[in-house]
């Protein structure tokens, strides 16, 4: 079985453009979560949804991100407009309430805004 | 807020040993919680879940317990191997997961 599948893995930019990252998750998980992971503050959460619905997005940095997930087998987590300090590596996770939510994450996206 | 906290940062250790790591948590109110291995540049492989309920997990050579009592477990790992070498993380949530910030492990030969 696929995993959960990220695009782009790496990706490079400059300050004030429009980013999107991308995620699959994995075929019947109801849960899926976008965190940040950065040298300083760790892995945070930013936001996640229970069957296509946002449920809490209070780790969200701004009103420069927003995330949606428009069907069960995607998610986009989008930055408007960028800048240096969002450099960081972003993982998507999906997990279903069935199997206690087991968290299943992606390879990540490396964001470098320069 | 549910702070995780992970002791040590850094471990080094002879191939062959027998090693614990520490996770701590403030608030025992969890779902359940759950042990990472993140190799370098990689991304998260769950290694155990333990449910709220649950007291402990086995997964070959590795043992996690639960203590919600005291916001404690502890990851066990026997008979350590250089393949063992990477950061473990510990996260304890409802839905979502706060991650503590990890222990950097290295088996040397």
């Amino acid at each position: 079985d696929a995993g959960v599948i990220q695009s782009p893995r790496h990706e490079v930019t400059e300050m004030g453009q429009e980013v999107t990252l991308r995620c699959k998750p994995i075929s019947g998980h109801d849960y899926l979560f976008w965190y940040r992971q950065t040298m300083m503050r760790g892995l945070e959460l930013l936001i996640y949804f229970n069957n296509n619905v946002p449920i809490d997005d209070s780790g969200m940095p701004e009103d420069r991100f927003s995330a949606k997930m428009p069907n069960a087998s995607f998610s986009t987590l989008k930055i408007q407009p960028s800048e240096p300090r969002d450099s960081a590596v972003y993982f998507c996770a999906s997990g279903t309430s069935s199997s206690y939510n087991e968290q299943f994450f992606g390879p990540g996206t490396r964001l470098t805004v320069l | 807020k549910q702070e995780v906290t992970q002791i040590p940062a850094a471990l080094s250790v002879p191939e062959g040993e027998n090693l614990v790591l520490n996770c701590s948590f403030t608030d025992s109110a969890i779902y359940n919680l759950q042990w990472f291995r993140q190799d370098p540049g990689k991304g998260l492989t769950s290694l155990l879940l333990i449910q709220s309920s649950q007291r402990e997990q086995t997964s070959g050579r590795l043992n996690a317990s639960l203590d919600k009592s005291s916001g404690r477990s502890t990851l066990y790992i026997a008979a350590s191997q250089p393949g063992d070498s990477a950061t473990y993380l510990c996260a304890v949530g409802v839905y979502a997961l706060n991650f503590g910030k990890g222990t950097s492990l290295l088996v040397t030969p």
